[in-house]
């Protein structure tokens, strides 16, 4: 089992779509969360952290359900210029970290 | 206040050459990772570097591949004697604390191995 996954969609939505991508993780020593965004052929670019009480940006929500070791991000009224790779990202550590970077969920907002 | 530097951004080498990968950290930044990303792959981590010393090689192939973060300068990513598989996007990306706070990342050197 891969330490972090997520469904590599991809996922089409229309303009003004709500979308919500899922990332589970397996190792219950796992610290700290990020989404990130990666453009075709750019660098991953930090979107949000994600804490256990939730946290909201804008259009964007990360949550985090520490129990089924699960997060997710929430996008609300997307837009054409949200179409990207969606990546998780797992810090795992108990006296030394681990990052873990899913393979990524493409988004692809149609007008 | 000036993001994560890579350079070059492109860089061909034929087999048996080397390569040499630099990259600047954020302002105030003293954690350093290298990944690498293959074509429709996701990002593998090689190597997180701290000034002067290597914490976590744990992703570095055994051989051909070595980094380093000198007291003074960029982070270096040397691969020595490239091959064809070694072609792929490599990305640096630098913290302000340790390794579990977020990591920004620079824009990548492309290097194609001929």
């Amino acid at each position: 089992r891969k330490e972090v996954e997520q469904d590599p969609g991809p996922f089409n939505v229309p303009e003004g779509a709500t979308v919500a991508f899922n990332c589970t993780y397996s190792n219950s020593a796992s610290q700290s969360f990020f989404w990130y965004r990666q453009d075709c052929r750019k660098e991953p670019k930090l979107l949000m952290s994600v804490y256990s009480s939730g946290n909201e940006d804008g259009r964007f929500t990360a949550q985090l359900n520490r129990a089924s070791q699960y997060i997710s991000l929430l996008i609300r009224d997307s837009k054409l210029s949200d179409s990207a790779t969606y990546l998780c990202v797992v810090n795992i550590g108990t006296g030394g970290f681990k990052t873990i970077f899913g393979a990524g969920t493409r988004l692809f907002v149609k007008a | 206040n000036a993001g994560v530097m890579q350079n070059p951004r492109h860089l061909v080498r034929r087999r048996g050459q080397e390569a040499r990968l630099r990259c600047s950290p954020m302002k105030g930044h003293s954690h350093v990772y290298w990944y690498r990303q293959l074509p429709e792959e996701g990002l593998k981590f090689m190597v997180y570097l701290q000034k002067e010393n290597i914490i976590d090689e744990s992703g570095m192939p055994k051989e051909r591949f070595s980094a380093e973060f000198p007291k003074e300068g960029p982070s270096i990513l040397r691969i020595q004697q490239v091959v064809r598989g070694d072609s792929a996007a490599y990305f640096c990306a630098s913290s302000p604390r340790d390794r579990g706070s977020e990591q920004y990342f620079g824009p990548g050197t492309r290097l194609t191995v001929t």
